[in-house]
């Protein structure tokens, strides 16, 4: 069990551009998740997935956001055309879940990747 | 949309000392509810899980209870030490709803 890798663990880039965050989850996990976490603030959801399927966003997940996870292993998040108020820590968890739509085993979280817009 | 709120929002203890959490949630519709530690600059990690079926659970020095159909839950940290010292934070979590509490930032001093 190497646990919930992020990558990068910073990302600072000028409003406007584009960035990718991968998060590799622990290997037998068929569970993910995204979050995004603001200084203060418990993590607020964005997505989840279940194997390779997208099964819920979030209506904080705008059209400038996409998520993918192509093999049902690791996953990245996307966000086009980087605002201000993207600033924030973003984090991915997983677990090995037997249902679908709700967690019901303990979810392990990465480190996050913290994002900067200038 | 599920409300949770923690109080209090900081709290500063000598070490030794017992103290209690809390947490309460609008919305009883939860399939169980997770306690986290979050350590500053780093991710979460899961303390305890309590299914809606059960009163309570325990790991060491912690112990949660819930009540649903109140809509609480408390974490209890007997003997507190420094290295308890972090944000805590609830989660009740129902069908495709993963809301989480703004988290208890807890300061043990030796």
């Amino acid at each position: 069990d190497t646990g919930v890798s992020q990558d990068p663990r910073h990302k600072i880039t000028k409003r406007g551009q584009n960035v990718t965050f991968r998060c590799d989850p622990i290997s037998e996990h068929n569970r993910l998740y995204w979050y995004r976490q603001t200084l203060g603030q418990g993590p607020e959801f964005l997505t989840y997935f279940q194997n390779e399927a997208q099964l819920e966003k979030s209506r904080l997940l705008s059209d400038r956001f996409s998520a993918e996870r192509p093999k049902g292993s690791f996953s990245t998040l996307e966000i086009q055309r980087t605002e201000q108020g993207d600033s924030a820590m973003y984090l991915c968890a997983s677990s090995l879940e037997t249902g679908l739509g709700y967690s019901n085993q303990p979810q392990h979280f990465g480190d996050g990747t913290r994002l900067s817009i200038l | 949309k599920q409300e949770v709120t923690q109080i209090p929002a900081a709290l500063s203890v000598p070490e030794g000392e017992n103290l209690v959490l809390n947490c309460s949630f609008t919305d009883s519709a939860i399939y169980n509810l997770q306690w986290f530690r979050q350590d500053p600059g780093k991710g979460l990690t899961s303390l305890l899980l309590i299914q809606s079926s059960q009163r309570e659970q325990t790991s060491g020095r912690l112990n949660a209870s819930l009540d649903k159909s109140s809509g609480r839950s408390t974490l209890y940290i007997a003997a507190s030490q420094p290295g308890d010292s972090a944000t805590y934070l609830c989660a009740p979590l129902g069908f495709n709803k993963f809301y989480f509490g703004s988290g208890t930032k807890l300061n043990v001093k030796p």
